[in-house]
């Protein structure tokens, strides 16, 4: 029962370097999403995937793109990253956005950028 | 700006104790509210969903309210165990307006002592 599975756990980067984060789903969700959570806030969105094919942007998309992959998997990638973008990246999925369904996440990326 | 404040910040109960969350929000029009509970180096995991017309929902030793009329929800975990140590997180979910983003709190940070 692996769910959502991101990779990789833990990446450090250095200041205007760029990276991919993987998610990938077993659930034959239609719907996925990427947040991220840092110290003392609660967890905001970044872009979503209401089904393959399509991405929204969602409350803080700058200085990110996305691609869905196929129906399974949702990349994030940080074109030029900035120290600003330090924090624990979470990917999620859920049968439909507009069901009453919960979003399944996965364990996070920790990303820091120097 | 829908908003979803949860109290206290913090929470240090003995084993066996009980306590009570506390999430007030200002999301409108209301669809529904989930608690969510997230462990350390994990990701958040759903505990129950709250619709409009639902006013107290069991799972286990957690029970979560939900008073639609003045928008405060409160998760009440009965005979805490060391493993409810961890980050409670109320999220609310708008019911249309062409956004189904869903506004999630800060979270309580529980810890249960020995």
């Amino acid at each position: 029962n692996a769910g959502v599975t991101q990779t990789p756990k833990f990446q450090v980067l250095k200041t205007g370097q760029s990276m991919t984060l993987q998610c990938a789903q077993d659930m034959n969700h239609n719907s996925m999403y990427w947040y991220r959570q840092d110290p003392g806030m609660g967890l905001r969105l970044i872009y979503y995937s209401a089904s393959e094919g399509t991405t929204d942007k969602g409350e803080v998309p700058n200085g990110y793109n996305v691609s869905r992959l196929n129906k399974r998997e949702f990349s994030l990638r940080l074109e030029s990253a900035a120290p600003s973008q330090t924090s624990v990246y979470f990917c999620a999925s859920s049968e439909r956005r507009e069901s009453n369904q919960p979003q399944h996440f996965g364990d996070g990326t920790r990303l820091s950028i120097l | 700006k829908n908003q979803v404040e949860q109290s206290p910040q913090s929470l240090i109960i003995l084993e066996g104790k009980n306590c009570t969350l506390q999430c007030n929000y200002t999301v409108s029009p209301f669809s529904n509210l989930r608690w969510y509970k997230q462990d350390t180096g994990r990701g958040p995991v759903s505990l129950t969903i709250m619709t409009f017309s639902e006013n107290t929902k069991s799972n286990g030793r957690y029970t979560a309210t939900l008073d639609a009329d003045t928008k405060q929800s409160s998760l009440h975990i009965t005979a805490s165990q060391l493993s409810d140590s961890a980050s409670y997180i109320c999220v609310v979910r708008a019911l249309s307006g062409g956004s189904y983003i869903p506004t999630f709190g800060r979270g309580t940070s529980l810890i249960v002592h020995p």
